[in-house]
């Protein structure tokens, strides 16, 4: 199992570029989550996917859009790129509903200038 | 709003020392507790969760819901131990995680 995979792992962008973050987990898991990290913020909840077809916003939802595609895939789009995006992306899943613990994935690192 | 706090940024701490990373949160409910860790250039992994009342890698965390605390301690620190420590709160089952600012632990050898 390749757990919570993510792509790409680096991103440069310009202000007002677009882009797509990619996740896809293969465990199975109905809940999927984003979340960026910053310093001295730790991980805020952007949107989250609690199953298939379903899709809500979290802590930092501006600017930001997401889908859904499948049990699978889980991605989040910056339709107009700002510096203040600048982060780190982590994908998670988790079985849902339950207390079950999320996995991460690598995280992607975006640089917006 | 529910929040969970970790009042230290960073905790340095010398080898063979107890470590308390300290946690508190705020909900009047039950919540369910974790603690997830980060090792160096590592994705990001639960540690140990309050309703397993469980030791991994040394450390323990008791749930005080008078002080709503969970602080995360290990009684003699280990320079693998060095890594950013998140505490987070869900309010039922069902619910979505929520993730403290985090703490930076060093430990010196």
């Amino acid at each position: 199992n390749a757990g919570v995979t993510q792509t790409p792992k680096f991103q440069v962008l310009k202000t007002g570029q677009s882009m797509t973050l990619q996740c896809a987990q293969d465990m199975n898991h109905n809940s999927m989550y984003w979340y960026r990290q910053d310093p001295g913020m730790g991980l805020r909840l952007i949107y989250y996917s609690a199953s298939e077809g379903t899709t809500d916003k979290g802590e930092v939802p501006n600017g930001y859009n997401v889908s859904r595609l499948n049990k699978r895939e889980f991605s989040l789009r910056l339709e107009s790129a700002a510096p203040s995006q600048t982060s780190v992306y982590f994908c998670a899943s988790s079985e849902g509903d339950s207390w079950d613990e999320q996995y991460f994935g690598p995280g992607t690192r975006l640089t917006v200038t | 709003a529910q929040r969970v706090t970790q009042p230290e940024k960073l905790l340095s701490v010398f080898k063979g020392a107890p470590v308390e990373l300290k946690c508190n949160y705020s909900y009047s409910g039950s919540p369910e507790l974790f603690w997830y860790v980060q090792y160096s250039r590592q994705r990001l992994q639960l540690l140990l969760r309050h309703i397993s009342r469980e030791s991994i890698k040394g450390f323990t965390a008791d749930l005080n819901k008078g002080e709503t605390s969970f602080h995360l301690k290990k009684p003699f620190a280990q320079e693998e131990d060095s890594a950013m420590y998140y505490c987070a709160l869900k309010k039922t089952s069902y619910d979505k995680v929520i993730f403290g600012p985090g703490t930076s632990l060093s430990v010196i050898p």
